[in-house]
């Protein structure tokens, strides 16, 4: 079935400390994910894509990391700022309906940066 | 940067009263998507347009329509509304369907009493 979900629901960080946000998805055929942060009261909001042929994608402060062999999505950012306390969310890019796309989103965490 | 505009940003109902939430994409954004978000849950996908048809159909009550116009806005029609449709209702738009990020908006929040 489709399905993207979150291995861990809370997470608690301290401020400095590196955080890893992990995601397993489901569809073997995807070839495009992306990283939402979502702050309350907020839509979600773009962080990073990474591709298929990629395992790997760097941004500002953080990085995406693709294994494909056992489906499975990680976000990480570098010296957790209380700013990135928030709900994330991995996307994953699938077929639709008649040759169509749609983005299926994962159960969200939650990150809690402690000062 | 201009981006994805939804109206209202809330709105109270009563059970089985009609809604109409509005969305405005980016400029030259041919996509739009509308997702259902109920409190700590994930975004669940409603239906999706491109170039003014619809592209593909989510979890989307048939007591739910939308429809793209020809200046891309999106209007997501809600008749009948029961207690529990009262969530976030997001719109999203991307260039193209495969492989472009989803913006989206900040959402409307309806409450159904």
């Amino acid at each position: 079935g489709e399905s993207v979900g979150l291995h861990l629901p809370t997470l608690s960080v301290q401020e400095g400390d590196n955080s890893i946000i992990n995601c397993a998805y489901s569809n073997s055929a995807s070839d495009y994910f992306i990283w939402y942060k979502q702050e309350s009261g907020k839509g979600p909001q773009f962080i990073i894509d990474i591709r298929s042929n990629m395992d790997k994608r760097q941004g500002q402060r953080v990085t995406v990391l693709l294994n494909k062999t056992v489906k499975h999505l990680s976000l990480q950012i570098a010296a957790t700022q209380p700013g990135d306390s928030a709900v994330y969310f991995c996307a994953e890019n699938i077929d639709g309906t008649s040759g169509t796309y749609k983005y299926i989103f994962g159960t969200g965490t939650r990150l809690k940066v402690l000062a | 940067a201009a981006g994805v505009i939804q109206s209202p940003r809330h709105l109270i109902k009563e059970k089985r009263e009609t809604a109409t939430l509005k969305c405005y994409p980016i400029p030259r954004h041919d996509t739009v998507y509308w997702y259902q978000q109920g409190p700590g849950q994930d975004p669940q996908f409603l239906i999706s347009f491109y170039e003014k048809m619809q592209s593909d159909k989510g979890s989307i009550p048939d007591r739910f329509s939308a429809q793209q116009f020809s200046d891309y806005h999106s209007e997501l029609n809600m008749s009948s509304l029961e207690l529990g449709d009262s969530a976030l209702y997001f719109c999203a738009s991307s260039q193209g369907q495969f492989n472009s990020p989803l913006h989206f908006g900040n959402g409307t929040r309806l409450t159904v009493t």
